[in-house]
């Protein structure tokens, strides 16, 4: 199985500062295809996981252009510009290369 | 409007059965893959089970293989997972989500196993 290892396990962000987040898998995501298979998701308090980017860095729909993905192979980050109080949640990685798809334990963003 | 409402959750003894479904609306169903996926109380996210839009391929992790069934049904626009032999380590919240990339996801159903 491909281990997703996110860091930190928490940050704690002064609104309109930045934040990033890091997420290294223990094999590159990187399908024959060309396409890297790995994903964002944002869990605000008491609702269901959002999607917020996929294939490394692509925005999903509706989602603030406040989030940024990089990366590449095994390692990468999102990147949250100007950190509002709507960010608040726990954020985590998966791999879609194969099954089982695995996710990483989860980065919980909070206000300072 | 997408949406994915799941139901049939509860509170069982282990080694009981418990079947979740997931309705589906506002998308063409039978054209998709779905995904069952849990979070124990406090916990991480984990991927359980994939059904690809015709049933022709079905995945679990091994945690549930054997024991969880996925299974589809595409004239009622609805996604089950049949639950056999349940532990109390299957105490979660129960989230279905359409393929691909977990777009979309359900509110979720919570499943308690306890005596």
């Amino acid at each position: 199985d491909i281990m997703m290892t996110q860091s930190p396990l928490s940050v704690a962000v002064t609104p309109g500062e930045s934040a990033s987040i890091s997420c290294r898998s223990s094999k590159s995501l990187l399908h024959s295809n060309g396409i890297t298979y790995l994903s964002w998701y944002l869990q605000r308090p008491e609702k269901s996981p959002q999607l917020l980017i996929y294939q490394i860095s692509n925005l999903a729909s509706g989602v603030s252009d406040r989030f940024s993905g990089s990366g590449s192979g095994t390692d990468f980050t999102l990147k949250i510009s100007k950190v509002e109080t709507e960010d608040v949640g726990i954020y985590y990685c998966v791999q879609f290369l194969e099954v089982p798809l695995t996710f990483g334990s989860g980065t919980k963003l909070e206000i300072k | 409007e997408v949406q994915l409402v799941e139901s049939g959750g509860g509170l069982v003894k282990p080694g009981s059965s418990l079947k979740l479904s997931c309705v589906a609306s506002g998308f063409t169903f039978s054209s998709y893959g779905m995904h069952w996926i849990r979070q124990a109380p406090k916990k991480g996210l984990e991927w359980i089970a994939l059904i690809y839009y015709d049933s022709s391929n079905k995945y679990y992790a091994d945690s549930v293989k054997g024991r969880f069934t996925i299974s589809r049904d595409n004239s009622k626009n609805t996604l089950y997972l049949e639950m056999n032999s349940l532990r109390s380590e299957d105490t979660a919240m129960y989230y279905c989500a359409k393929d691909p990339l977990f777009d979309y996801w359900g509110q979720g159903v919570m499943v308690t196993v306890s005596s």
